[in-house]
């Protein structure tokens, strides 16, 4: 099973270009998830989607956007990259639901963006 | 701040011993705990969970303890090996229906041969 496949697994960009970042799992789940985790710190939350159509902030979202493109990919874009932003960004996908309650995250593994 | 919190970032071991791994979180609405392990240049993985209705819970050489009086959390990992070694991270959710995660900074856990 792939589970959740993110692409690309390294980048290195210039300050002010854009870039998108690709996500997609195949277990069928409702939620998806954009994480950024820094050196010596956990993974901060900086978009959401509960379900298909929905998106939502969450911790640290200023400098990104996101879109739900269908049920399997959820992309993370960089609109003017700036150094802050060198960082590894992680996706992830939950099953949770009101059925089934909370489920756990499973996630891919990574991608290495360098701004210079 | 930081809601959930590790009182260990480093933990050594010696193979073949038993590991606890620390946690403590201060919202006492969350009501479902994870731990993950993340090994160096993979995403983390999923290693068990509990809710808040449960105090224990067991999974291959791995328990989770939930002590909802002091709001602490451990991962206890039973003959520990050298592909434990990984960094681990609690997480929890705080309630309501968007099943967003907020994570701890981490555990370093070394295991020597």
């Amino acid at each position: 099973n792939a589970g959740v496949t993110q692409t690309p697994k390294f980048q290195v960009l210039k300050t002010g270009q854009s870039m998108t970042l690709q996500c997609a799992q195949d277990m069928n789940h409702n939620s998806m998830y954009w994480y950024r985790q820094d050196p010596g710190m956990g993974l901060r939350l900086i978009y959401y989607s509960a379900s298909e159509g929905t998106t939502d902030k969450g911790e640290v979202p200023n400098g990104y956007n996101v879109s739900r493109l269908n049920k399997r990919e959820f992309s993370l874009r960089l609109e003017s990259a700036a150094p802050s932003q060198t960082s590894v960004y992680f996706c992830a996908s939950s099953g949770g639901s009101r059925g089934r309650g909370n489920q756990p995250q499973h996630f891919g593994d990574g991608t290495r963006l360098s701004i210079l | 701040g930081e809601s959930v919190g590790l009182h260990l970032p480093t933990l050594s071991v010696q193979e073949g011993d038993n590991s606890i791994i620390n946690c403590a979180y201060s919202n006492s609405a969350s009501d479902y705990f994870i731990w993950y392990k993340q090994e160096s240049g993979k995403g983390p993985q999923f290693i068990i969970d509990i809710r808040s209705n449960m105090d224990k819970r067991q999974g291959q050489r791995v328990t989770v303890l939930l002590n909802k009086t002091v709001k602490h959390l451990s991962l206890q990992i039973a003959a520990t090996q050298p592909g434990d070694s990984a960094v681990y991270f609690c997480a929890e959710n705080s309630g309501g229906s968007n099943y967003k995660l907020t994570f701890g900074k981490g555990t370093l856990l070394t295991v020597n041969p």
